[in-house]
């Protein structure tokens, strides 16, 4: 049974500063790792994808991943007041094998103006 | 390129119902993946198909749900007998694969919002 666990939160960050999300998985063989942000009512929009272990940049955006300790991360640096949803990170083996998206049920954020 | 996109975005519907969803993938995606996501929890992967072969089917996927991609374009999404447990958002995803190394993205559509009373 694949899992992937998020704390649900609500995390609540002040503007300007920077919101740290994180998750952890229980499949070794995962090899794709998403960052999804949903708005209420909304469907999950892609924020990020990582593969490699390291560190991703994007704008405001970084994702982290260690495959040897099965943990992936996004930071927001600059938190807006529009950041504010809830954060889903999602996982899937790639390379051929199972490629349903795992998730986890989300970090809710709140950012404070 | 207009996105996912869902119909219809909202159903309503009595216990014991059938009701059909479809899907329009991103017109060069050849993957389309079918999701169910209720209140507080992420979304569960039902199925998925590439063109118009279905190729993996989850657990989650009773025998009153079925799914259909009969062209390789557009999907439908079925249930049958409808139970007030099937009130969910249906989402549909798609995405771009070539190879057996390709690690292929999932956008997402709008959603149709189910509830069955």
């Amino acid at each position: 049974q694949k899992e992937v666990e998020q704390n649900s939160g609500p995390l609540s960050v002040p503007e300007g500063a920077i919101a740290s999300l994180n998750c952890t998985y229980s499949d070794r063989v995962s090899q794709s790792f998403f960052w999804y942000r949903q708005y209420s009512g909304k469907s999950p929009e892609l924020i990020m994808s990582i593969y490699s272990n390291g560190d991703k940049e994007d704008g405001r955006f970084t994702a982290q991943l260690n495959k040897a300790s099965q943990y992936v991360s996004l930071l927001i640096r600059d938190s807006q007041p529009s950041d504010s949803a809830t954060y889903l990170c999602a996982v899937n083996e790639g390379g051929g094998g199972a490629d349903g998206l795992t998730f986890g049920k989300g970090t809710h954020l709140i950012i404070q103006p | 390129d207009t996105g996912v996109s869902q119909d219809p975005r909202h159903k309503i519907t009595k216990r014991g119902q059938n009701v059909t969803f479809r899907c329009d993938p991103i017109s060069e995606h050849n993957r389309l993946y079918w999701y169910r996501q209720t209140l507080g929890q992420g979304p569960e992967f039902l199925t998925y198909f590439q063109n118009e072969a279905q190729l993996e089917k989850s657990r989650l996927l009773s025998d009153r749900f079925s799914a259909e991609r009969p062209k390789g374009s557009f999907s439908t999404l079925e249930i049958q007998r409808t139970e007030q447990g099937d009130s969910a958002m249906y989402l549909c995803a798609s995405s771009s694969h070539w190879g057996s190394s390709s690690t292929d993205t999932q956008y997402f559509g709008p959603g149709t919002r189910l509830t069955v009373l």
